[in-house]
């Protein structure tokens, strides 16, 4: 079975940091582009950033370009986003998500985990 | 990267069909054939339903179908069922090299 499994959300205080994990099992990780998306509580979903297959390339929402970082331990079938200098506007669920297909980027996500939050306030 | 524009709400009975829109720029829906559909019931995780604009993932029912046409992206389901009640969010590629989402619409079904 096909899984995501996020890890790491919880309360953290403005400017600060927070680093959240998935983990992935069912499929050939490394073979597969994978993306982070996000909801803030009662709104919509937000794009927030995908790293290829190899790790060699990524891509960040402009809204957390410098800010956060996206990277992945193929060895370990796990996907990490480091969130720093916080915001209570990143307040949000965090979706771990996988291409829709192996090889490059399908630009449809095809695979959800179920999501961690991550309350930014003080 | 500003969001995709959904309307907020589309209701219908069971049984009919409804339609629902998503209008972008030439930079995103108008310039790929990229857009996918999700739909997301509460406190769920969203699903895919629709990409490459008309094609429909295995599993998803026939009465899921998507179209665009310029710059709007389109998705009508047909025979609207009880289950079919949900938030519906499209997403299309973009120029930027990252996807984008709509606003969302949240589907009532009579």
């Amino acid at each position: 079975e096909v899984q995501l499994v996020e890890s790491g959300g919880g309360l953290v205080q403005p400017g600060g940091s927070l680093r959240l994990s998935c983990a992935a099992s069912g499929f050939t990780f490394s073979s597969y582009a994978m993306h982070w998306v996000r909801q803030a509580p009662g709104k919509g979903l937000e794009y927030v950033t995908v790293i290829s297959s190899d790790g060699g390339s990524t891509y960040y929402a402009n809204s957390v370009k410098g800010r956060f970082t996206i990277s992945r331990d193929n060895s370990k079938n796990t996907l990490y986003l480091q969130m720093g200098s916080l915001r209570a506007e990143d307040t949000a669920v965090y979706y771990c998500a996988r291409d829709r297909c192996s090889g490059g980027s399908c630009y449809a996500i095809g695979v959800w985990g179920q999501g961690t939050l991550v309350t930014v306030s003080s | 990267q500003s969001a995709l524009t959904q309307p907020a709400s589309v209701s219908g009975s069971p049984g009919q069909s409804i339609t629902i829109s998503c209008t972008g720029t030439s930079s995103d829906v108008g310039g790929y054939n990229y857009v996918s559909w999700y739909q997301q019931h509460p406190g769920k995780a969203p699903k895919l339903m629709i990409y490459d604009v008309s094609i429909r993932p295995s599993g998803v029912p026939d009465r899921f179908s998507g179209s665009k046409s310029g710059n709007t992206a389109s998705l009508t389901i047909s025979g609207l069922q009880a289950e079919d009640e949900a938030d519906y969010y499209c997403s299309s590629y973009t120029r930027s090299s990252t996807p984008v989402f709509g606003t969302g619409t949240k589907v009532t079904v009579l």
